[in-house]
């Protein structure tokens, strides 16, 4: 009963490394999401994939990249991580991109 | 981008007492959606409102969507400790879009014994 899980829990980065962060879930959604939660401001949309084989960029999507592996897996890439890019990344997930969005615990990133 | 505007930033309430908070927008949502977060976790549903109009509770949480379908409020009566929390609203502006949801900055709830 995980529903969302993101890997890792924990990183920290130096400026100019890559990072890939992991996201799945067993609800067999169709549609999954990219976050991230900065101090003192709601979520912001990175990218978002509808459904299997599709992605599109949300609000701040710069800086990053995402694959939609399969139906159950969508990962987050930092190709060349910046202190900027520090942040809390949540994944989340919905049977219809209509319905509520469930999300996992988080992905929290620090780059020094 | 789009923004909610959730007030109050802070609630500093005491037991037992009744809260209530609210977002507005100047753009028109399809859908409302109110989320709770605790420490270290990742937020967690409460309600979610599809109708201009609608009024749904959850126990001892009530949310409304507004007529306007430019805002929407939450009330929690007879708060507990357990209540403490960040409170978001979040609103989706396209039905069956799937272009995620924009976030309120949050609403601090913190319970006095």
């Amino acid at each position: 009963n995980a529903g969302v899980t993101q890997t890792p829990k924990f990183q920290v980065l130096k400026t100019g490394q890559s990072m890939t962060l992991q996201c799945a879930q067993d609800m067999n959604h169709n549609s999954m999401y990219w976050y991230r939660q900065d101090p003192g401001m709601g979520l912001r949309l990175i990218y978002y994939s509808a459904s299997e084989g599709t992605t599109d960029k949300g609000e701040v999507p710069n800086g990053y990249n995402v694959s939609r592996l399969n139906k159950r897996e969508f990962s987050l890439r930092l190709e060349s991580a910046a202190p900027s890019q520090t942040s809390v990344y949540f994944c989340a997930s919905s049977e219809a991109p209509v319905l509520p969005q469930h999300f996992g615990d988080g992905t929290r990133l620090s780059i020094l | 981008g789009q923004q909610l505007n959730q007030s109050p930033q802070s609630m500093f309430i005491q037991e037992g007492e009744d809260v209530s908070m609210n977002c507005t927008s100047s753009s028109i949502f399809n859908t409302w959606l109110w989320y709770k977060q605790e420490p270290g976790e990742g937020p967690v549903l409460l309600i979610a409102l599809y109708k201009a109009g609608e009024l749904t509770s959850n126990g001892r949480l009530t949310a409304q969507f507004g007529i306007t379908r430019k805002d929407s409020f939450l009330n929690i009566s007879a708060s507990i400790p357990s209540d403490v929390g960040i409170y978001f609203c979040a609103g989706q502006l396209r039905r069956g879009g799937a272009d995620g949801l924009t976030f309120g900055k949050g609403t601090h709830l913190i319970i006095q014994p």
